[in-house]
């Protein structure tokens, strides 16, 4: 199983700020993904993080709004820039093992105030 | 039309019963399909893949039908330790989109004594 590192695990912040959301993998991975989980739905992608090139965002997710980084093969950023009340969610990084299956991150319960 | 969609639920069923939940994707370019187990406020976990020629592990059966666009999961003798939200997810076959998975909304089963 793949060991995913995600903090912080949890923040409440001040609408008009940014947070940035980290996810430290175990070993190298291609590709990381980013996803939003808001409260009571299920989980939507936000943006594909490969190394080495920019992330790719998915309809209705934005750079500005979602900043990426991935400077190597272990490590993540997301930051949720300029925050509103609506971007309260759960925020997830999510690798793949073994070719097919997803392991998750514990998830960054975000709370906008 | 979501992408993904799963039986409404939650169902709230008394311990040693069966339980069947239902989901079916629009993508027919479709290639993996899963079911992921999320247990309250935690991250999904990877319960089982699905295969078109249907496969089992333990109590639990999954079903595939490509041509109805549509997955199945039975759980048998329910226990009470099953109680979790259930993730149908579909994954795509490649491109520009490799990699990426879509939930479905999640189906809440609740195992009472």
């Amino acid at each position: 199983s793949a060991v995913i590192s995600q903090k912080p695990s949890r923040d409440i912040c001040q609408r008009g700020t940014s947070l940035t959301i980290q996810c430290q993998v175990d070993s190298q991975v291609t590709m990381m993904f980013w996803y939003r989980q808001q409260p009571g739905q299920s989980l939507t992608l936000i943006a594909t993080a490969n190394q080495g090139s920019e992330a790719t965002y998915e309809s209705g997710f934005v750079i500005d709004k979602f900043p990426i980084s991935r400077p190597n093969l272990t490590f993540s950023t997301l930051t949720v820039s300029n925050m509103s009340p609506e971007d309260s969610s759960i925020y997830l990084c999510s690798v793949y093992r073994g070719g097919t299956e997803a392991f998750f991150g514990q998830g960054t319960r975000l709370t906008v105030v | 039309r979501k992408e993904v969609e799963q039986d409404p639920g939650p169902f709230n069923v008394p311990e040693g019963a069966t339980v069947a939940f239902n989901c079916t994707y629009s993508n027919s370019a479709s290639q993996s399909f899963f079911w992921y187990r999320q247990d309250c406020r935690k991250e999904p976990k990877l319960l089982m893949s699905v295969y078109s020629s249907g496969n089992e592990d333990g109590r639990f059966t999954a079903q595939l039908n490509r041509a109805s666009q549509y997955i199945s999961l039975l759980i048998r003798d329910s226990k009470l330790s099953d109680s979790a939200t259930y993730l149908c997810v579909v994954r795509d076959a490649g491109g520009t989109s490799y990699g990426k998975l879509t939930f479905g909304q999640g189906t809440i089963l609740t195992v009472h004594p």
